[in-house]
């Protein structure tokens, strides 16, 4: 199956502070999808982007399908930005999600 | 707003009780899933149904079992709960072209 691999697997950042979030993915993919899942385990919708660049707010997405990755960028963090965030994709027709294993942000005052 | 629903946020229950859990959409989405979260494997996928009555094994179905009867209904179905079932549930829906997912606020559910 599809394997998607995220990078870094934690990261601590001073509040205020710019990151950034990869999602390697080893094949194509008719869906991505990015995750915010809060402290009390819901995962929040924050992009759904097989390919282009996407904005909301602070975050922003860009895929290269073309080169299988995803790029996650959160600017001047808050400490509400903390969490775990997840790269999932959709491969051919299985229509089911395959999950990365995330990338765990804490945000420190 | 999409909206996913489920029917309890945390559960006990004892080895050998059949459990429900539900869920429910309000957006007309065609596929419904079920994934479970443990730590350190993940998501990985229960059940998914495309339609009413119809249903896709996932990778993990072994222990459980789904019902569609409405199309904004989904439940998962634990015919005699065992503890390596302990787990967070969670819900999903999507539209049947575009496949967007939403998910519900999860079920932790242990088994004692």
């Amino acid at each position: 199956g599809i394997q998607v691999e995220q990078s870094p697997p934690d990261l601590i950042l001073q509040e205020g502070a710019n990151s950034t979030l990869r999602c390697n993915f080893s094949d194509s993919v008719n869906n991505l999808q990015w995750f915010h899942q809060n402290p009390w385990g819901q995962l929040i919708n924050l992009f759904y982007i097989p390919s282009g660049t996407k904005q909301n707010g602070r975050l922003s997405a860009t895929t290269v399908a073309t080169e299988r990755y995803s790029l996650l960028y959160i600017s001047s963090s808050q400490t509400t930005d903390s969490g775990v965030y997840f790269c999932a994709v959709e491969r051919g027709g299985r229509r089911a999600l395959t999950f990365g294993s995330g990338t765990r942000l804490q945000v420190q005052p | 707003d999409v909206k996913v629903t489920q029917s309890s946020r945390y559960l006990v229950k004892r080895t050998g009780e059949k459990v429900f859990l539900e869920c429910v959409q309000d957006m007309d989405h065609e596929n419904m899933f079920w994934y479970r979260q443990d730590p350190g494997l993940g998501l990985r996928l229960i059940y998914f149904s495309y339609d009413v009555k119809m249903k896709e094994k996932g990778d993990i179905p072994e222990g459980y079992s789904v019902s569609r009867e409405k199309k904004e209904r989904f439940s998962l179905i634990l015919e005699s709960a065992s503890t390596n079932q302990t787990s967070m549930y969670l819900c999903a829906s999507s539209l049947l072209l575009s496949n967007e997912q939403f998910f519900g606020p999860g079920t932790r559910l242990t088994v004692l």
